[in-house]
């Protein structure tokens, strides 16, 4: 299994400001991946970040919103720009690929957007 | 489009009864499966895998699968009210390299004392 902690664990900010989610796991994995939960929804990818390489985003999320950085194999960063209330959320990091059984999540950035 | 449904309940049972959660899923390619219990508020944490046709059981829980008819099962016996929860299907098409998983929307599942 992996050990993933995330920071902040929750935050509120105001609308058109930026806030970067950190995602730090405890060993080195292949994919990370980063999900949007909004209350009493499902989880939705918002992109996979794989180390070495840019981050595909799934259709609806795009690069200039929410960038992601992956400077190495245990450490991911997750930025919400231009931030409105639709924004309000549960951000989430998950690890997988190699040598894991299955995706582990960390415990989650709820972001509350004024 | 891979696509894993759920019926997203409310699903309530007493406790003691036995809870079935349902899940098909799209792509006949699916070879692992997963089923996370995930508490109000708090992040999916998994609690059973199945590979293979057939039972798999881990305490109170059995995991059932049929690749034939794209249908994974979650049995949940003896249930208490601390099973009260989402539960969230996964299924994932590589059986070696574990990459993305497609999430079910997820059963709610409230168990009454």
């Amino acid at each position: 299994s992996a050990v993933i902690s995330q920071k902040p664990s929750r935050d509120i900010c105001q609308r058109g400001t930026s806030l970067t989610i950190q995602c730090q796991v405890d060993s080195q994995v292949t994919m990370m991946f980063w999900y949007r939960q909004q209350p009493g929804q499902s989880l939705t990818l918002i992109a996979t970040a794989n180390q070495g390489s840019e981050a595909t985003y799934e259709s609806g999320f795009v690069i200039d919103k929410f960038p992601i950085s992956r400077p190495n194999l245990t450490f991911s960063t997750l930025t919400v720009s231009n931030m409105s209330p639709e924004d309000s959320s549960i951000y989430l990091c998950s690890v997988g690929g190699q040598g894991l059984n299955t995706q582990y999540f960390g415990p989650g950035t709820r972001l509350t957007v004024l | 489009q891979k696509e894993v449904e759920q019926n997203s309940g409310p699903l309530s049972v007493p406790e003691g009864a036995i809870a079935s959660l349902n899940c098909t899923y799209s792509d006949r390619v699916s070879q692992s499966f997963f089923w996370y219990r995930q508490y109000s508020g708090k992040s999916p944490e998994l609690i059973m895998s199945i590979y293979s046709n057939g039972d798999k059981e881990d305490g109170r829980f059995t995991a059932q699968l049929n690749k034939a008819s794209q249908y994974v099962s979650l049995l949940i016996r003896d249930s208490q009210p601390s099973d009260s929860a989402t539960y969230l299907c996964a299924v994932n098409q590589k059986s070696s390299t574990l990459g993305r998983l497609y999430f079910g929307r997820g059963t709610q599942l409230t168990v009454w004392p």
